[in-house]
């Protein structure tokens, strides 16, 4: 089992390019999420799904948008990126168990936009 | 407004000295308390999930516990490859089919040999 992986691992945008973030896992998880790191802000969710074909927004969704066409992947898209942008991305994903879902994290991209 | 805070931000200690971590949290309910690990230039790694008050869980040197108000995360005898952020985070009953965590700011522990 390979968990949550995420590709790439490193990208360096201009202002106004655009990029997709690709998250794969193969633990059959409903559940997967998006957050971004920031130092001193903690871990904020930006989307997330509940199954294939369905998306919703967190905290931070302005200036991102996503796609959940397999139940495997989900995809983070940056369509004009900005300098307020530059983070650390984490994908996660989850499994209900009771009444709250335990969520395994891939290892991030770290974004860089100029 | 739910929020997590832990402390300290960041903690040393030498090795085999033992301490607490700590996540005060304010939530209208709890679904769940989560533990995770997190090494430099890596993603979060799960350790434990918490779901009431006076529950306990160990793995290894490290034992979580839960009350209503906070959780405490005891680390016995630490050794350096225990050195990391540890982040804590709740799932709060914010209405029906809320999957949203709430992290708290992390405490960066150094194990010094």
């Amino acid at each position: 089992n390979a968990g949550v992986t995420q590709t790439p691992k490193f990208r360096v945008l201009k202002t106004g390019q655009s990029m997709t973030l690709l998250c794969a896992q193969d633990m059959n998880h409903e559940y997967m999420y998006w957050y971004r790191q920031d130092p001193g802000m903690g871990l904020r969710l930006i989307h997330y799904s509940v199954g294939e074909g369905t998306t919703a927004k967190g905290e931070v969704p302005d200036g991102y948008n996503v796609s959940r066409l397999k139940k495997q992947n989900f995809l983070l898209g940056l369509e004009s990126a900005a300098p307020s942008q530059t983070s650390v991305y984490f994908c996660a994903s989850s499994y209900r168990q009771g009444h709250t879902y335990e969520q395994y994290f891939g290892p991030g991209t770290r974004l860089t936009v100029t | 407004e739910d929020q997590v805070t832990q402390s300290p931000e960041a903690l040393r200690l030498q090795e085999g000295e033992s301490s607490s971590l700590n996540c005060s949290y304010t939530v209208s309910g709890l679904r769940g308390l989560f533990w995770y690990r997190q090494d430099p230039g890596k993603g979060p790694e799960f350790l434990f999930t918490l779901y009431s008050a006076g529950e306990e869980k160990e793995k290894e040197r490290l034992k979580a516990t839960l009350t209503k108000k906070e959780s405490f995360l005891h680390i016995t005898a630490p050794k350096p490859e225990d050195s990391a952020t540890y982040l804590c985070a709740v799932h709060p009953y914010s209405g029906a089919g809320s999957y949203q965590l709430t992290f708290g700011k992390g405490t960066k522990l150094s194990v010094i040999p």
